[in-house]
C-alpha cells in the first residue's frame, strides 16, 4: 500500500486564488511527521511547512497553511492567494517515529502535484 | 554557507562505466540520506547513514555502493552504470529536529 497518495498529478490555478493540494498518508506508527515541499524547474527541493503528529494546531508559514486531520490521515497544503512564482512541482512527505537523529528520520515521498498559476 | 553540497551537478556516462556523487554537508548532524527521483515516482531512498562508519540500505539499494568516509561526507558509488540508473541524485541532511535539507541534485545521464 502506498504510504503517501497525491491524487492530483496536475492543477491550473488563477493568480491570486487560494489552492489546496492534497496528500494522504498511511502508518500505524502514532508518532510521525508530514512534511511539504517545492521542486521548482530549477530542480532544487525547497522546504515548506511541517506538521508532527502529535501538534495540536495547524501548522502555517507565511502563505502556506497544512490542513491535518488526523482522523482521515490526511494533511493538505494550502497556499492562499496565489502567484506565479508558486508555478513547481509540490512534493508531501512523511517520517514515520520520532526523532533520533540517528537514522530513522528517512523520508517517504508522494508522487507530487505539478502546479501552474495562471495569470 | 551552511548546507548541503552536492558534486558534480551534471554528469552522462556510458553503460558500464563507474563514477561516485559526492556528498558534504557542513551542518555536524550525524544523518546523511541519498535519495534518487524519477519522472512520475517522487523520491526514493537509496541509502542511509545514521552516523560515521555506518550505512544502511533504502528502498531502491541495488546497483549502488556508498561510504560515509567521516561525518562531513557520503558517497554514493554507482560500480556499472546501467540505463536505469538515469534519474536526478539528492542528497540529504537531518537536524536534530527532523528537518531535512536537501543538496541541489546531481542530474546523471546513462547512455
Amino acid at each position: 500500500a502506498q504510504k503517501i497518495t497525491q491524487t492530483q498529478p496536475g492543477m491550473f490555478v488563477q493568480e491570486k486564488e487560494a489552492v489546496t493540494l492534497d496528500c494522504t498518508y498511511d502508518t500505524s506508527d502514532p508518532s510521525y511527521g508530514l512534511f511539504w515541499y517545492k521542486q521548482p524547474s530549477s530542480g532544487e527541493m525547497i522546504f515548506l511547512i511541517y506538521q508532527g503528529s502529535y501538534d495540536q494546531q495547524n501548522a502555517t508559514e507565511g502563505r502556506y497553511s497544512l490542513n491535518f486531520q488526523k482522523a482521515r490521515k490526511s494533511a493538505n497544503l494550502v497556499i492562499s492567494a496565489s502567484q506565479l512564482g508558486d508555478s513547481a512541482m509540490y512534493f508531501c512527505a512523511m517520517r514515520e517515529g520520532g526523532i533520533s537523529n540517528f537514522g530513522n528520520e528517512k523520508l517517504t515521498f508522494g508522487t507530487g502535484t505539478r502546479l501552474t498559476i495562471i495569470p | 554557507n551552511a548546507g548541503v553540497t552536492q558534486t558534480p551537478k551534471f554528469q552522462v556516462l556510458k553503460t558500464g562505466q563507474s563514477m561516485t556523487l559526492q556528498c558534504a554537508q557542513d551542518m555536524n548532524h550525524n544523518s546523511m540520506y541519498w535519495y534518487r527521483q524519477d519522472p512520475g515516482m517522487g523520491l526514493r531512498l537509496i541509502y542511509y547513514s545514521a552516523s560515521e562508519g555506518t550505512t544502511d540500505k533504502g528502498e531502491v539499494p541495488n546497483g549502488y555502493n556508498v561510504s560515509r568516509l567521516n561525518k562531513r561526507e557520503f558517497s554514493l558509488r554507482l560500480e556499472s552504470a546501467a540505463p536505469s540508473q538515469t534519474s536526478v541524485y539528492f542528497c540529504a541532511t537531518v537536524t536534530g529536529f527532523g528537518d531535512p535539507y536537501f543538496g541541489q541534485g546531481t542530474r546523471l545521464t546513462v547512455v
